[in-house]
């Protein structure tokens, strides 16, 4: 089985400062890891995938990403927050055996101007 | 290029009406999907297919019913929707898992479709 947990359904911060919005996962083989973006009255947009090689993954909006093998993370981070990256974040995973995507409850990160 | 073309944006059924969600892509994706997404539950999996003549469950079927006759089209079937059904209705295609992109099955998703069951 699969499973994704996001430990926080709100994360504020102020424009210019950094932000984390935090996701662990559960696989029992090799992890694909992705995060996505819902802005409002739309559909999920991908911002980054970890599939395999460096554990920093770089993505869209200048959102990044930290693969953690040993504490079974993957959060999501941006140094410099935008009040135009308010929006619903969701990380999902697949486990390398299945041919299906498990995300999360999502977060919503209020970015405050 | 359209992408994942869902119809309709917005429906409204009275209880134990049936109706159908439409979904289509352009992109030749064998792998398509629909989840719902409520408040506090996140998206879940209602049914998906990795290919024409191929479905399987999902983590919330019940209630829902889908076929694959064509690549390009899977439409979802509310067969007597009831109140619980009422949420909104995301389709979502990707490239087969395992091909392409490191396989990594990165998902395009439709814009959405709004039901509520009254």
């Amino acid at each position: 089985a699969q499973s994704v947990a996001q430990p926080e359904d709100q994360v504020n911060v102020a424009e210019g400062n950094p932000l984390t919005v935090k996701c662990t996962y559960s696989v029992s083989g090799n992890p694909y890891l992705f995060w996505y973006v819902q802005y409002p009255n739309r559909g999920l947009q991908f911002l980054l995938k970890y599939i395999t090689g460096d554990n920093l993954v770089k993505g869209s909006y200048g959102f990044e990403a930290e693969f953690n093998k040993s504490q079974t993370s993957f959060h999501l981070k941006k140094p410099s927050a935008l009040v135009s990256d308010s929006a619903l974040y969701f990380c999902a995973v697949r486990d390398g055996g299945y041919s299906t995507l498990t995300f999360g409850k999502g977060t919503m990160l209020l970015v405050s101007p | 290029n359209a992408g994942v073309t869902q119809t309709p944006k917005f429906q409204v059924l009275k209880t134990g009406q049936s109706m159908t969600l439409q979904c289509a892509q352009d992109m030749n994706h064998e792998y398509m999907s629909w989840y719902r997404q409520d408040p506090g539950m996140g998206l879940r999996l209602i049914h998906y297919s990795v290919g024409a003549g191929i479905t399987d469950q999902g983590e919330v079927p019940n209630g829902y019913n889908v076929s694959r006759s064509t690549t390009e089209d899977f439409p979802l079937r509310l067969l007597s929707a009831a109140p619980s059904q009422t949420s909104v209705y995301f389709c979502a295609s990707s490239s087969k898992p395992g091909q392409g992109a490191g396989g990594a099955n990165v998902l395009t998703f439709g814009a959405g479709s709004r039901l509520t069951v009254l």
